[in-house]
């Protein structure tokens, strides 16, 4: 198994551009979350999903949307890049929405000028 | 809300030497407890987890954690580290058993050989 796959692994913007990170998971799993990681403020739940075509919003959900029309992917969009959305994201994937650990991929790394 | 506090975000060790790394959360339900480690340039991986039983957990490379309800708490230790356990570490909580995990800002461990 690849496990979680993201990509791409870096990628720089220009305020107001958009784009998609793309999160992919070859192990069947039911839950998908995207977090993003920044300095002396851990990681933070964006959106989240539980299952194909059901996803809710995370944490700090502002500025980003999510799709789930498989059980495999759950690309992140972000529609109207900001300074302020520069962080590293990481897509997790866990086998139910409960009692389960989540396994992470290894994160693009995203910088808005 | 749930919160997560780790104490020490920056620890400098020499190899040998006994590690503890504090971690309190803020839920009076049941909570699932789990230890990240995030190696230099590599993605978040699972140390050990804590759902139910007995509250001394182990986990990979020697690694454990005690969970005391009483103190709300689950820190990590490990007997004698070595250089390559370098790398941040993270805190995370759910609560019951729900995913939408709650990340502690993360602590910094830098053993020097």
């Amino acid at each position: 198994n690849a496990g979680v796959t993201q990509t791409p692994k870096f990628q720089v913007l220009k305020t107001g551009q958009s784009m998609t990170l793309q999160c992919a998971q070859d192990m069947n799993h039911e839950y998908m979350s995207w977090y993003r990681q920044d300095p002396g403020m851990g990681l933070r739940l964006i959106h989240y999903s539980v299952g194909a075509g059901i996803t809710d919003q995370g944490e700090v959900p502002n500025g980003y949307n999510v799709s789930r029309s498989t059980t495999e992917d759950f690309p992140l969009r972000l529609l109207s890049a900001a300074p302020s959305q520069t962080s590293v994201y990481f897509c997790a994937s866990s086998y139910s929405d409960r009692n389960y650990e989540q396994y992470f991929g290894p994160g693009t790394r995203l910088t808005v000028t | 809300a749930q919160s997560v506090s780790q104490h020490n975000h920056h620890v400098i060790l020499s190899e040998a030497a006994s590690l503890e790394l504090g971690c309190n959360y803020s839920y009076g339900g049941t909570v699932n407890l789990f230890w990240y480690v995030q190696y230099p340039g590599q993605h978040l991986q699972l140390l050990l987890k804590y759902f139910s039983g007995d509250p001394l957990v182990k986990g990979i490379k020697g690694f454990e954690a005690e969970f005391i309800k009483s103190k709300f708490s689950f820190n990590l230790r490990k007997p004698s580290v070595q250089w390559s356990d370098t790398a941040e570490y993270f805190c995370a909580v759910n609560a019951g058993g729900f995913q939408k995990l709650v990340f502690g800002t993360g602590t910094r461990l830098l053993v020097s050989p």
